[in-house]
């Protein structure tokens, strides 16, 4: 079975670009997560989408970030201006329905940024 | 307020010693608890997890786990750790179905 996938793996950019992220998660699964881990801390969550309605964004910076779910499958995570602590990875997650019953969720290899 | 707890930043171990990685959290009800890995440059690996019944559980990697209410913690225990164990380990809880906290993490060296 196929894994969660994120492109790219690696960016660096200047602070005020923009840059997009995409997911693409384990096939059949409902749920989709964006989390954003700073070096030294744990994952933070940014949002939450079941299906393709958010169900979760109330940590998101929607100032400068955004996501999408088109379709209910894929996913992008966009932020623009990118700022200096903005550096972080950003990990797409996947599980079967929402969380109830303590689903599993499933982690990609994350999208490392840093921004100079 | 919810959160989750690790409060060892740093552990050091020697190859072949025992390991138990601390972990509290906070919630009113049973929540279900997880523990995963990450390896430098890697996602995150699910070791184990907990929802109900017993509770000592078992993962991957030789690794278990064991909830205790009273003390509102489910530390992470291997008896014999190998140099591949090396990596981050972090422990998590799902709140309210939706909403998965995580805590700071504790790196593991192992020495050989």
């Amino acid at each position: 079975e196929a894994g969660v996938a994120q492109s790219p793996r690696y960016k660096i950019i200047e602070k005020r670009q923009s840059v997009a992220f995409w997911c693409n998660p384990i096939s059949g699964h409902a749920t989709l997560y964006w989390y954003q881990q700073i070096l030294g801390q744990g994952p933070k969550l940014l949002i939450q989408f079941q299906n393709n309605g958010v169900v979760d964004d109330s940590q998101l910076p929607k100032d400068r970030f955004s996501a999408e779910r088109l379709k209910g499958v894929d996913s992008t995570l966009k932020i623009q201006p990118a700022k200096l602590e903005d550096s972080a990875v950003y990990l797409c997650a996947s599980s079967p329905r929402d969380g109830s019953s303590g689903n599993t969720i499933y982690f990609g290899e994350g999208s490392w940024l840093t921004v100079v | 307020a919810q959160s989750v707890t690790q409060p060892d930043i740093h552990i050091t171990v020697s190859e072949g010693a025992s390991l138990e990685l601390r972990c509290n959290y906070s919630y009113g009800a049973t929540p279900y608890l997880f523990w995963y890995v990450q390896s430098p440059g890697q996602g995150l690996q699910l070791l184990l997890k907990y929802f109900s019944g017993d509770t000592l559980v078992q993962g991957i990697k030789g690794f278990e786990a064991e909830f205790k209410r009273s003390q509102s913690s489910f530390n992470l225990r291997k008896p014999s750790v190998h140099w591949s164990d090396a990596a981050e380990y972090f422990c998590a809880v799902l709140y309210n179905n939706n909403d998965m906290r995580f805590g700071a993490g504790t790196r593991l060296t192992v020495k050989p």
